[in-house]
This record gives C-alpha cells, sequence and structure tokens, in this order.
C-alpha cells in the first residue's frame, strides 16, 4: 500500500528564515505526490503537486518542494518563512483509489 | 462563489440519533469525498464517489452512508451517532480521481 510519513509533529522557525517541512513516501510504481496546508478552522487547500518532470515544484505562497527519488522524499521548502505560514502541513501520496495524507505537520514561524 | 461548500458548519447532537451533512460544489468535479478529522488532526478518507461508483474505506462502520442527488452533491448520513463519532467532517472534490482535492470548510460534529 502506498503511504506518507512526517517525521516531525513540529517545526518551529524565526521569520525570514528559510523553512522545510519533511516528507517521505513508500509506493509501489511512480509516485503522485501533493502538499496540503490547513489553517485553523478551515478546510484543507492544495499547495502543489508532483507528476512526473522536474524534481523542483514550485506551488502557491512561494512553496516549493523537491522531489527526490533515491531518498524517497518530498520536502516542502520556502526560501524566507512568513508568520502567515504557521499551519498544519499534510504531505498526501496518490493511493490505488484515493490520496492518503500524512500525520501532518505543524508549523510556527515566530516573528 | 464557494467552490466546495458544507452545512451545518457545527452540528450538536445527543447519542443515538440520526443526523445529516451536505456538501455541494459548484466546480464542475467528478470525484467528491467524505473525509473524517480526529482531534488530533488525523485524515482519514471515509468515501469516494466518481460517476456513480462509490468507493468505501472499510473501515467505515456501516452507520455511515454517503448520497448522491447528482454530481454536484455529496451528502453524508450518520446512523445511531455514538460519542466516537465527534469530529470535523470535510467533504473535498476533484476534477477527477488522483488530481488535486478542493476541501470543504468542514463540519464539526459534538455528539453528547
Amino acid at each position: 500500500a502506498q503511504s506518507v510519513a512526517q517525521p516531525e509533529d513540529q517545526v518551529n522557525v524565526a521569520e525570514g528564515n528559510p523553512l522545510t517541512v519533511k516528507c517521505t513516501y513508500s509506493v509501489s510504481g511512480n509516485p503522485y505526490l501533493f502538499w496540503y496546508v490547513q489553517y485553523p478552522n478551515r478546510g484543507l487547500q492544495f499547495l502543489l503537486k508532483y507528476i512526473t518532470g522536474d524534481n523542483l515544484v514550485k506551488g502557491s505562497y512561494g512553496f516549493e518542494a523537491e522531489f527526490n527519488k533515491s531518498q524517497t522524499s518530498f520536502h516542502l521548502k520556502k526560501p524566507s518563512a512568513l508568520v502567515s505560514d504557521s499551519a498544519l502541513y499534510f504531505c498526501a501520496v496518490r493511493d490505488s483509489y484515493d490520496m492518503r495524507f500524512g500525520a501532518g505537520t505543524r508549523l510556527t514561524v515566530k516573528p | 462563489d464557494t467552490a466546495v461548500s458544507q452545512t451545518p458548519k457545527y452540528l450538536v447532537t445527543q447519542m443515538g440519533n440520526d443526523k445529516s451533512i451536505k456538501c455541494e460544489q459548484n466546480l464542475g468535479h467528478d470525484t467528491m469525498y467524505w473525509y473524517k478529522q480526529d482531534s488530533k488532526k488525523f485524515l482519514k478518507i471515509m468515501f469516494s464517489y466518481n460517476n456513480k461508483e462509490l468507493i468505501i474505506n472499510e473501515t467505515v462502520p456501516n452507520r455511515f452512508s454517503p448520497k448522491s442527488p447528482d454530481k454536484a452533491h455529496l451528502n453524508l448520513h450518520i446512523n445511531s451517532l455514538e460519542l466516537g463519532d465527534s469530529a470535523v467532517y470535510f467533504c473535498a472534490s476533484s476534477p477527477r480521481r488522483h488530481n488535486e482535492q478542493f476541501f470543504g470548510p468542514g463540519t464539526r460534529l459534538t455528539v453528547l
């Protein structure tokens, strides 16, 4: 079965610093990978996806993610964090039938 | 203008009752989903519905049943509510299965 793991429950960064939210995956075949963000009391919002092509994927709000096949990782990155980036981030992989989400990583950006 | 909408936003009810949550999408998507998010924010797929094909997560109790009157709607009916059903339920849609999904704002269900 396809799965994703987010090894960090919590990530803290200072505003203006680069941020990384980690995700590793386990799939049979080619992976279809996604990142979503959830702000408090809101539904999830799609940020970006990797299907095929360039390993560096650019998405919404200045986020990008790097697909690394050898390390089976799909880490989310942003060069300069904003306080408003504080939220819950979910990595997801396409399953045979549907989307399988990681447990989420809470990102806190401090001023 | 809301892409995926759910009603109600909050639902407080007693154990044993039957309740429904409605979901509508105006995106013209073919596939709709229901998710349950527990208090630890873990997100679990409950159902997906695509062109009248229903895929059920086998761990979902049969007290839960989705009903789709048309392609734009996927309602969730819950019978004999239990305390453990308390959670936030999200509806989502996507153009086709396996595409990125668009989520509704959620319905917070509290069973007393």
